[in-house]
């Protein structure tokens, strides 16, 4: 089926430094989401970005936060600086729309622990 | 706002045994879509099935749904798990089509034994 990659898929950072977290979503998709999930508890939704534009965020993409898919390449989500709580697993999702039923494809996560 | 409560955390079952996992819904919206993705380990969260047809049963890889909108519930079955059925399930809502986000319940860690 079709695949949603992200890189990395650990990473250990300091408190205060910069990161970004990458994501190759599925080819043709025009729709890209950020969840993040803190070990034992559900998927929160982040942030969701559409034709170059952020969408949608929640009380949880601080100002921190920023994400951009620049010319078609990766989708990022950067932050700087990091703080502990960061410390998750962030999944990446990609969307082709309504046509394709509304189906949400993730990656396996890329989990960050912040220190 | 939205949200999704799935009430069991964790469900042990022995294999043969139906599997029955919960999920009821809030949202204001009228025409919702619910969805239940399972989540391996070292694996992507994958959709396994989604509604939003009122009081219609929707199947794949031998688990059903039917979405009622009267109790706003999306409960998960199948009539004999399998011990490869061990898995996180989580139940998930959008209260729109197109681009939506999607809203997550805490999600039922599933284990089969033998």
């Amino acid at each position: 089926g079709p695949k949603v990659l992200q890189i990395p898929s650990h990473q250990i950072i300091d408190m205060g430094q910069m990161v970004t977290l990458n994501c190759d979503p599925v080819s043709n998709h025009l729709y890209f989401y950020w969840y993040k999930q803190i070990l034992g508890q559900q998927m929160e939704f982040l942030v969701n970005f559409y034709n170059g534009k952020v969408m949608e965020k929640s009380k949880l993409f601080k100002d921190q936060f920023s994400v951009e898919r620049p010319d078609g390449s990766y989708f990022t989500l950067k932050i700087q600086p990091t703080a502990l709580e960061d410390s998750a697993v962030y999944f990446c999702a990609s969307a082709g729309g309504r046509r394709s039923g509304n189906t949400l494809y993730f990656g396996e996560g890329s989990r960050l622990i912040v220190v | 706002g939205d949200s999704v409560t799935q009430t069991e955390g964790l469900v042990t079952l022995t294999e043969g045994l139906p599997v029955m996992l919960n999920c009821t819904y809030q949202t204001i919206y009228s025409n919702p879509f619910l969805f239940w993705y399972v989540h391996y380990l070292n694996e992507s969260p994958r959709l396994l099935l989604k509604s939003s047809t009122d009081n219609k049963r929707t199947e794949h890889q031998g688990f059903h749904a039917t979405l009622h909108k009267s109790s706003s519930s999306f409960h998960l079955q199948k009539s004999s798990a399998q011990l490869s059925d061990s898995a996180l399930y989580y139940c998930a809502l959008s209260d729109r089509g197109g681009s939506a986000k999607l809203i997550f319940g805490e999600g039922t860690k599933l284990t089969v034994s033998s």
